[in-house]
């Protein structure tokens, strides 16, 4: 059973679609993240979410928006892409909340998102 | 062998030898720092973690060493395989919510 999942492991799609990318955990964990890995294999928090409740939100486009419906489910969706956000985006889950269940910390295998 | 530096380095090591990777953190008041490897195509998995109150830990083939004086972070690993082959990170993990990711270090292991 996969513990973080996160759908399509691929996406190639033309500037100015919207995309979504969702996540799933069956870990029973509280939080959730969103990451973003570029070409040089640099992570970065882009948001988190406890209990469905918005608790991180970096210095994102407006174009990116989260959504958890639940708090085994976050899902990310962008508007009018760029070039730019060709990337790798992970998801990630851990119990309680950021900065505590720190080891628990679990990350999905990544949505390869490229825009052309 | 050896790496420093924050531009994904890349180390070579002959199989059998062994690895040292090294990461410099920048927040003085992380407490708890966990590194993980990341195959190709996979998300990173934790490999070990040690505490700011410790200066070593060992795991299975896997030493993290801690000196906070430098801020200075090392991930040694003993007679390195084939399935090491992969990107390492160091995360600090700097108190509420607060957790960063080193840009990595890419392992490659010579049969």
């Amino acid at each position: 059973d996969t513990a973080v999942s996160q759908t399509p492991k691929y996406l190639v799609t033309q500037m100015g679609n919207d995309k979504s990318i969702k996540c799933e955990q069956n870990l029973g964990h509280d939080t959730m993240y969103w990451y973003k890995q570029d070409s040089k294999k640099f992570l970065k928090i882009m948001f988190s979410y406890n209990n469905k409740e918005l608790i991180i939100n970096e210095t994102v486009p407006n174009r990116f928006s989260p959504k958890s419906p639940d708090k085994a489910h976050l899902n990310l969706h962008i508007n009018s892409l760029e070039l730019g956000d060709s990337a790798v985006y992970f998801c990630a889950s851990s119990q309680g909340l950021p900065g505590q269940g720190r080891r628990s910390y679990t990350f999905g295998s990544g949505t390869r998102l490229t825009v052309v | 062998g050896e790496s420093v530096g924050l531009h994904l380095p890349t180390l070579s090591v002959q199989e059998g030898d062994n690895s040292i990777i090294n990461c410099a953190y920048s927040n003085s008041a992380s407490d708890y720092f966990i590194w993980y490897k990341q195959e190709s195509g996979k998300g990173p998995q934790f490999i070990i973690d040690i505490r700011s109150n410790m200066d070593k830990r060992q795991g299975q083939r896997v030493t993290v060493l801690l000196n906070k004086t430098v801020k200075h972070l090392s991930l040694q690993i003993a007679a390195t395989q084939p399935g090491d082959s992969a990107v390492y990170f160091c995360a600090e993990f700097g108190g509420y919510q607060k957790v960063t990711f080193g840009t990595g270090t890419k392992l490659q292991v010579i049969p």
